[in-house]
């Protein structure tokens, strides 16, 4: 079956740091590629997606390539804020049985520090 | 524009009840899924409901059902509760039950089972 794995958090850095939260999933068929945000007290919001090998996703300064060779779909983020403190899962979306079934990763918890 | 709505947003259920869970969808949206999140976990997809029909189901048994009605909100029925069965249920919404389509998440219910 699919599968997505996120590094073990929590990721715990200074304001202004370079950010990475490594994504690897395994999967059946072709999916697309999410990455989704969870801020305190709120519910889960797209942050970026890729539907294909090499296409990267992009929002508020977070990137992510969808790397096929390597399974990946890392974040990354040049320069964190306070604000950027969340809890982020990486998620695919592939066929399966004729509909289209996603499956998220644990999630990933980021504090930054000022 | 409203977003998604989830109702109640906290219950308290003894093992062996039954649960009904509900969600209201984003305006304009037509399908609507179910998660699981258990602590420290990701969503677990339950099942999908697209234009009243299930389409497409995780790996939950059959006391878990669902219904979509004509105004695209959905409930979430819960039979025989178990004591794993506590946990956050999100709800979401989206146009559409394509590749790449954007969830859009309620901030869930929590079900404590005792």
């Amino acid at each position: 079956g699919n599968s997505v794995t996120q590094m073990e958090g929590p990721v715990t850095l200074s304001e202004e740091a370079f950010l990475t939260i490594n994504c690897t999933y395994t999967a059946t068929g072709y999916p697309s590629l999410f990455w989704y945000v969870q801020y305190p007290g709120e519910g889960l919001q797209l942050l970026l997606k890729a539907t294909k090998a090499d296409d990267k996703g992009s929002n508020k300064g977070f990137e992510a390539t969808y790397r096929k060779e390597t399974t990946s779909f890392h974040l990354e983020k040049g320069s964190v804020q306070v604000s950027d403190s969340a809890v982020y899962f990486c998620a695919l979306s592939d066929l399966t049985g004729g509909s289209y079934i996603p499956t998220f990763g644990r999630g990933t918890s980021l504090i930054v520090h000022p | 524009e409203t977003g998604v709505t989830q109702s109640p947003t906290h219950l308290i259920k003894t093992r062996g009840q039954q649960v009904t869970l509900r969600c209201s969808s984003q305006s304009g949206h037509n399908t609507v899924s179910w998660y699981q999140q258990a602590l420290g976990q990701g969503p677990q997809f339950i099942f999908q409901y697209y234009r009243e029909e299930e389409n497409g189901r995780g790996n939950f048994p059959p006391r878990f059902s669902g219904l979509q009605f004509p105004n695209y909100s959905s409930e979430l029925n819960v039979n025989a509760l178990e004591l794993d069965d506590s946990a956050l249920y999100l709800c979401a919404s989206s146009w559409g039950t394509g590749r790449a389509t954007e969830a859009f998440f309620g901030q869930g219910t929590r079900l404590t089972v005792v």
